[in-house]
């Protein structure tokens, strides 16, 4: 049973360009939500997509944006690149009955020059 | 304001000693989920634990227990007889009712377990 699979699992991208995340969820998931790490914190929640669909976003400015694809799989995009976007970038996929944990993948750390 | 509050940085323990990580949360739904997560070094949080706001009884598993008490809005997690391979991350989660597509994390405790 496969767990979540996120790529790539680092990067190192200049201020100013684009980056692009991607998840696949835990099989049997439907659910697939971002959250943001920085180091020595907690996770900060991004968004969240089900049927295709953002169904709630954190506080994160609009270059931030994503995508979920008919087989659950999902991308977070980030333009514009800050500084303050170095971070490990966990996916976590989970059912969207409340109370259903979050399930993540290994994250991909991301390092902004 | 902080909706989860691990005020506990960092703890170091000889291996054998139990040691209890402290979470504290605030609400105002009466309907919530709580959830432990561990975090290796490898970085994938690993779930623990979810109790739902109505049932504060206490709960063990293995060397693990956990204790829900909605007077103090706390929910602690013990280890007992703690081993190397508990040094991790720990992480308190809450997630709301009214809200629960967004979790909310508390900042971690840092578990360093020495032989």
């Amino acid at each position: 049973d496969a767990g979540v699979t996120q790529s790539p699992t680092h990067l190192i991208k200049t201020r100013g360009q684009q980056v692009t995340l991607r998840c696949s969820p835990k099989s049997g998931h439907d659910t697939v939500s971002w959250y943001q790490q920085a180091l020595g914190q907690g996770p900060q929640f991004i968004f969240q997509y089900y049927e295709e669909e953002e169904r709630q976003r954190g506080n994160f400015p609009d270059r931030f944006s994503g995508h979920q694809f008919p087989n659950y799989s999902s991308e977070l995009n980030v333009n514009a690149l800050l500084l303050g976007d170095s971070a490990l970038y966990l996916c976590a996929s989970s059912l969207v009955a409340w109370g259903s944990p979050l399930h993540f993948g290994n994250g991909t750390r991301l390092t902004v020059t | 304001a902080q909706k989860v509050t691990q005020a506990q940085t960092e703890i170091s323990v000889v291996e054998k000693e139990d040691v209890t990580l402290d979470c504290v949360y605030e609400t105002r739904d009466t309907t919530y989920y709580l959830f432990w997560y561990k975090q290796p070094p490898s970085g994938e949080l690993v779930f623990l634990i979810r109790r739902n706001s109505f049932d504060e009884q206490n709960e063990i598993s293995g060397r693990y227990s956990w204790n829900f008490q909605k007077s103090t809005s706390s929910f602690n997690f013990t280890i007992t007889a703690s081993q190397v391979v508990d040094s991790a991350v720990y992480f308190c989660a809450l997630s709301e009712a009214d809200n629960f597509n967004k979790f909310y994390f508390g900042s971690g405790t840092k578990l360093n377990v020495k032989p």
